[in-house]
This record gives C-alpha cells, structure tokens and sequence, in this order.
C-alpha cells in the first residue's frame, strides 16, 4: 500500500502563512491526495483534496508536484482554531492509508 | 456537527466479550467506512461498504464484522476482545465512496478493554 510521510509537528504564528509537507513517494496513477485535520476529542474533519492538479477551496490550498510524489497543504492564514494534527492521506477504491499526521501549533 | 452519528460514546468491556458498534451515516450518503485510532497504531482503514454490500476491507481483524443495512445504518460487531482493541472506532460517511468524495466522521466511540 502506499504510504505517505509527514512532519511530526509545525508550529506558526497567527495570521501569517503555513505550508505542511507531504511525501507519498509510492503514489499510484489512481491515488487520490486527501488532507483531513482533527482536533482533540473529535472526528477528522475533511480539509481538501485533489489528483493531478493543485486545488483551492475556502479553507486551504493544496499544491501537488508534477511527479505527484509530494504534496503542500497551504493555510493562507493560520488562526488559533487552525490548531490540530494534519493528516495526508491517500484515498484509492475505498482504501485509505494515513501518515502519522503533522501536529500544528499556532502562536498567538 | 458532521451529521454522522454513532454510539455509544463509550463502551467498558473485558477481555474475551464481545461488542457492536453502531453508526448512522448522513442522509443521502450511500457509503460507510470504519476506521480505528489506537495511540500505537494511528488512524487505520478497517472496511467500507456502499449501498449495503463490502467495497473495500483494510486491516480488518478476522475477529471483527460489520454490515451495511437496507436502512443505511452501519454495525461493527468486535468478538473476543483484547486489550489491545482498546481504541477509539470512528465512522465515516460518503455520498458514493468514490476516492474523490469528501468523508464526513462521526464523533467516535471510545472502547476500553480491561
């Protein structure tokens, strides 16, 4: 199954810009790249996602390299309630697999 | 609020019982997934089902099932509990659970083991 790698942990200031890494060397043609978050005591929440081309949407960007083996979440903005654990996940028929995740601490 | 709902919140067993979990997915979606957090093992795929049959299964223990009902609803039934089960069991939902549908979760359901 394919994997993806991720910092252990982030930490920004408010307000400004943040850029969380993702590696998934081992990517298929047919992976979908998801980024999802979670805040203690609750269930992921769906940040964004994309297959071959970079993504926008309300609450983040997402830039994913021409070889497709790496993949930025783009936060324009960090705000305290952005505080939470990143995760990149690659989404194929159903199946997923989920990286460690990537803890992001925004100071104020 | 992600529409998903699953209960219980939290469950206390002992080895060896056994337990089902039960989630109810957002109206008009077709697909759920069951995942599991365990603080060694991170979030793991378990298995999904669309419109009341399997789709996908991931690191399912034999030990665990689920099913899909004509209503939609989920159950995942845990036999024979080990410690090591003690999780958090997550329920997730999707409109076809096509790889680029969006999952929504549910709040979880907290299981330990003694």
């Amino acid at each position: 199954d394919a994997k993806t790698t991720q910092p252990n942990s982030m930490e920004s200031n408010e307000e400004e810009p943040v850029h969380l890494p993702c590696n998934h060397s081992t990517i298929s043609g047919t992976d979908y790249i998801h980024w999802y978050r979670q805040l203690p005591s609750q269930g992921p929440e769906y940040v964004i996602h994309g297959l071959t081309s970079n993504v926008n949407n309300r609450m983040a960007s997402l830039a994913i390299a021409e070889d497709r083996k790496s993949s930025t979440l783009i936060l324009h903005r960090a705000t305290l309630r952005d505080a939470a654990v990143y995760y990149c996940i690659l989404f194929n028929a159903g199946k997923s697999t989920f990286g460690d995740g990537t803890t992001l601490t925004v100071k104020p | 609020d992600s529409g998903v709902t699953q209960t219980p919140k939290h469950l206390i067993t002992a080895t060896g019982q056994r337990v089902t979990l039960r989630c109810s997915p957002r109206s008009g979606d077709l697909s759920v997934y069951w995942y599991q957090q365990s603080l060694d093992q991170g979030l793991q795929f378990l298995i999904q089902y669309y419109n009341g049959e399997e789709r996908a299964k991931g690191n399912i223990l034999e030990r665990f099932s689920a099913q899909q009902f004509p209503d939609l609803h989920s159950e995942l039934n845990l036999s024979s509990l080990e410690l090591g089960d003690s999780a958090l069991y997550f329920c997730a939902s999707s409109v076809r659970g096509s790889s680029y549908n969006e999952q929504f979760f549910g709040p979880g359901t907290r299981l330990t083991v003694l």
